[in-house]
């Protein structure tokens, strides 16, 4: 299937700090680019998502990026705090117009 | 609303064994999935159907098949259980990818031993 390639795997901020994560993926025809967060024992939930016809889209401290052009998207969260700590995972829709092909996701940890 | 539900919640099993994993929505979804979860693999796709009456295979078919009961219900099978199925399933639905997001059920815990 169509790759999604998520970076970095795990990530390490300071309360306070930014944290940036960012996937890229391989099909032209996307158009879907949902971001999901997992605390530990949990079901992914969805956090933002972002449509090709936008190139930027914000809730509160989070927000996205997409760069059609050179097919890659990013999540950034700013001003962390220690309840962000979670695993996040990207996703872009795939050719079938009903599956998503999902990054391997990001752990982010936030230290006080 | 309940939302997507699942059961067993977690199950242990014999190599062998074979099982059916649950899985409910009250959306009123078309479209509706079956994932597992690995560590550092994702989230991979198993099945999924699109529609009530159809099905198709996704990233990790081998070993499981599925029904789409109705609109609200699908189910996995796992016929002869294997070690290497071993993980944690994810059912979801949804409108379709292209259309909106996926919302997650629980999750089920599955050894197989």
């Amino acid at each position: 299937g169509e790759n999604v390639e998520q970076h970095p795997s795990t990530l390490s901020v300071q309360e306070g700090d930014s944290a940036v994560i960012k996937c890229t993926y391989s099909d032209s025809a996307s158009n879907y680019f949902p971001w999901y967060k997992q605390e530990l024992g949990k079901r992914p939930q969805l956090i933002i998502d972002i449509r090709s016809n936008v190139g930027e889209k914000k809730d509160q401290r989070i927000a996205v990026t997409l760069n059609k052009t050179a097919k890659h998207f990013s999540l950034h969260i700013t001003e962390t705090q220690p309840e962000d700590s979670a695993v996040y995972f990207c996703a872009a829709d795939s050719n079938s117009g009903y599956a998503l092909n999902f990054g391997k996701g990001t752990s982010l940890l936030v230290t006080p | 609303n309940a939302g997507v539900t699942q059961t067993p919640k977690f199950q242990v099993l014999k190599t062998g064994q074979s099982m059916t994993l649950q899985c409910a929505q009250d959306m009123n979804h078309n479209s509706m999935y079956w994932y597992r979860q690995d560590p550092g693999m994702g989230l991979r796709l198993i099945y999924y159907s699109a529609s009530e009456g159809t099905t198709d295979k996704g990233e990790v078919p081998n070993g499981y098949n599925v029904s789409r009961l109705n609109k609200r219900e699908f189910s996995l099978r796992l016929e002869s259980a294997a070690p290497s199925q071993t993980s944690v399933y994810f059912c979801a639905s949804g409108l379709g990818a292209s259309q909106g997001t996926q919302y997650f059920g629980p999750g089920t815990r599955l050894l197989v031993l």
